[in-house]
């Protein structure tokens, strides 16, 4: 069945260092999403991306999808202490009828 | 306003128990969906929803059961036959437009214990 896989499981930065999550599916996704738990939260959206090679700012986060919509990424530059959190992309393929999330990476960032 | 509410927030179980645990939206969507979450662990699918009167199975449904006789509602019940139920758990629904999925939006969550 379709999965999406999530690395790293976790990140520990210090604050100003950037941070990269990225996001590998095994079918061809006809979109990815993007969500952010804080701690104790539930998942808020982010973005989406549909394009292939799709890339996306929003202020610190760039987004990108890839050229084959198997696989996407995020990236903060300059993390904050706000950006701590757990950061989950989410997929579906064509084939599938239903969302599925990665596993999620959890960003600590220390002051 | 709009969105999804669950509810209890907190909930125990003596174990042999069943549970349901409530999920309403008012949101309009067609779509919704029940997920669990282990700490530290990502979001698994139990159930899912994409019209009234119609639900399939997620990764994880056994010891689980769902119904969808109402647009607005989408309870889970956790049986006595799912062995681990302890977790956290979250019912979303996405604004799905055609085959393409526009964002999930989530309730609160329900944090299940058993004692």
């Amino acid at each position: 069945g379709q999965q999406v896989m999530q690395i790293p499981q976790y990140q520990h930065v210090q604050e100003g260092e950037d941070f990269t999550t990225y996001c590998n599916s095994s079918t061809t996704l006809s979109n990815i999403q993007w969500y952010k738990q804080r701690p104790g939260g539930h998942p808020v959206f982010l973005i989406q991306l549909v394009k292939s090679g799709e890339v996306k700012k929003q202020k610190r986060l760039t987004f990108q999808f890839g050229e084959a919509k198997k696989n996407s990424s995020l990236h903060i530059t300059a993390t904050q202490t706000t950006d701590v959190g757990t950061y989950f992309c989410a997929g579906r393929s064509g084939g599938y009828n239903k969302l599925i999330f990665g596993a999620g990476t959890r960003l600590a960032v220390h002051p | 306003d709009g969105g999804i509410t669950q509810s209890p927030k907190y909930l125990f179980r003596k174990e042999g128990q069943n549970v349901t645990l409530s999920c309403e939206q008012n949101l309009n969507h067609d779509a919704m969906y029940w997920y669990r979450q282990d700490p530290g662990q990502g979001l698994r699918l139990i159930y899912y929803s994409q019209i009234v009167n119609d639900f399939q199975k997620g990764d994880i449904a056994e010891g689980y059961s769902v119904s969808r006789e109402k647009k607005e509602s989408f309870p889970l019940t956790v049986t006595s036959a799912q062995k681990n139920p302890t977790a956290f758990y979250l019912c979303a629904s996405p604004k799905e437009a055609g085959d393409q999925n526009t964002e999930a939006f989530f309730g609160q969550g329900t944090r299940l214990t058993v004692v």
